[in-house]
């Protein structure tokens, strides 16, 4: 079956440069999770979707970070002008929401690289 | 201010014996606590869980222990196999909450 998938694997953008993260969640998977995992760093919560409700965007670390969901399912994390301390691998997690613990399926990640 | 605390970054064990992997957190109100295991190049996949009304959860060769008076969290591993080298992720979060904090992660290698 088909897990989350994410993409591109890897991504190496010139400081200043705009990039653009993709994440496909699980089919009826309702909430989904961003993360970045900077060396040596545990998992940063970025921003959380569930269903039709406001994003929680408390994680996001500037203005220069956003995140959309279309259609409750594909997201993208767009990061604006990016700077050396961005580089870091960026996870996207789903959930069925209404499991007891949240569970959360995760991605392989995109390795970004600010160069 | 890291919330949840894996102070060892790695560990090695002998195939056969027995793994502990701790887990500290300093937020009372944390009502969840997860443990996530992580190869190379993938995601973190889930591992086992416990509610905080609870003491032990079990699930075949893999225990969780939360000790609430501590803030202290455990995986034991037993008995340990070398597929079971990984990095492992814990992670805990509030009822009311959307967010989950992890830890920095422990690094296991099980020797055969």
């Amino acid at each position: 079956g088909a897990g989350v998938s994410q993409s591109p694997s890897n991504k190496v953008t010139e400081k200043g440069k705009d990039v653009e993260l993709r994440c496909d969640p699980i089919s009826g998977h309702t909430a989904l999770y961003w993360y970045r995992q900077s060396l040596g760093q545990g998992l940063e919560f970025l921003i959380y979707f569930q269903g039709n409700s406001a994003p929680d965007k408390s994680g996001l670390p500037s203005d220069r970070f956003s995140a959309e969901r279309t259609g409750g399912s594909v997201s993208t994390l767009t990061i604006q002008r990016t700077q050396q301390e961005d580089s870091a691998v960026y996870l996207c997690a789903s959930s069925l929401f209404g499991r007891s613990y949240n569970e959360q399926f995760f991605g392989p990640g995109t390795r970004l690289t600010v160069l | 201010d890291q919330q949840v605390k894996q102070n060892s970054p790695s560990l090695s064990v002998q195939e056969g014996r027995i793994s502990i992997l701790n887990c500290d957190y300093t937020n009372s109100m944390f009502d969840y606590f997860l443990w996530y295991k992580k190869y190379p190049a993938e995601g973190p996949t889930f591992l086992i869980s416990i509610s905080s009304i609870k003491d032990k959860n079990e699930d075949g060769r893999f225990t969780v222990f939360l000790n609430k008076s501590a803030k202290h969290l455990s995986l034991h591993i037993v008995p340990s196999q070398p597929g079971d080298s990984a990095v492992y992720f814990c992670a805990s979060r509030q009822n009311t909450g959307n967010q989950f904090y992890f830890g920095t992660g422990t690094s296991l290698t099980v020797i055969p």
